[in-house]
């Protein structure tokens, strides 16, 4: 398996265009995460799905935000409109069998990141 | 509100030695805890954990130690190695539900040969 896949890997775009990040879950995985990380607040969750449906988006920072699920193998990430504040790295992680909390084997498998620079 | 909290931004340590890496939560309510390693420009990677009902979970040169009346947990790596080099992610998650792991803000641990 290839891993969680996310595209694309930089961006560099101006405040207040569309920003959309990509990401692709390991195949037979339910769960899908998105995180961002910065300096001062580390990784903090923006939404996950389970079963492509949206379980918890309270992390979503504002409007500007949305994520989107349309399949088991897809997800995406936008950001409309951009702001510099938004600089950061986006991570997507996958995983199975969330609901068996006590099992150590739900552990995250995150993607390389996608590392977005606004202007 | 910074539910897991890791104070220390950086460590460094010469190979050999030991690495100590820690972790205070807020949240009564977790049980279940991890480490995540990352090193640059890849996504972190799963390294331990350990269940609220243990204090010690060992693995190779990791060990886990959980103070649950002290809300604290530490990592330690013996011996530290070069490749140990990365930022280190303390995480936290209670048990029921679906999962959601809280993170720290990370500890990047520099090893020295």
């Amino acid at each position: 398996d290839a891993g969680v896949i996310q595209s694309p890997r930089h961006e560099v775009t101006e405040m207040g265009q569309e920003v959309t990040l990509r990401c692709k879950p390991i195949s037979g995985h339910n769960s899908l995460f998105w995180y961002r990380q910065t300096m001062m607040r580390g990784l903090e969750l923006l939404i996950y799905f389970n079963n492509n449906v949206p379980i918890d988006d309270s992390g979503m920072p504002e409007d500007r935000f949305s994520a989107k699920m349309p399949n088991a193998s897809f997800s995406t990430l936008k950001i409309q409109p951009s702001e510099p504040r938004d600089s950061a790295v986006y991570f997507c992680a996958s995983s199975l069998k969330v609901g068996q909390a006590s099992s150590g084997a739900n552990v995250l498998t995150f993607g390389a990141g996608s590392r977005l620079t606004v202007l | 509100d910074q539910q897991v909290k890791q104070n220390s931004p950086s460590l460094s340590v010469q190979e050999g030695r030991i690495s100590i890496l820690n972790c205070d939560y807020t949240n009564s309510m977790f049980d279940y805890f991890l480490w995540y390693k990352k090193y640059p420009a890849e996504g972190p990677t799963f390294l331990i954990s350990i269940s609220s009902i243990k204090d010690k979970n060992e693995d190779g040169r990791f060990t886990v130690f959980l103070n649950k009346s002290a809300k604290h947990l530490s990592l330690h790596i013996v011996p530290s190695q070069p490749g140990d080099s990365a930022v280190y992610f303390c995480a936290a998650r209670r048990g029921t539900g679906f999962q959601k792991l809280v993170f720290g803000t990370g500890t990047r641990l520099l090893v020295s040969p």
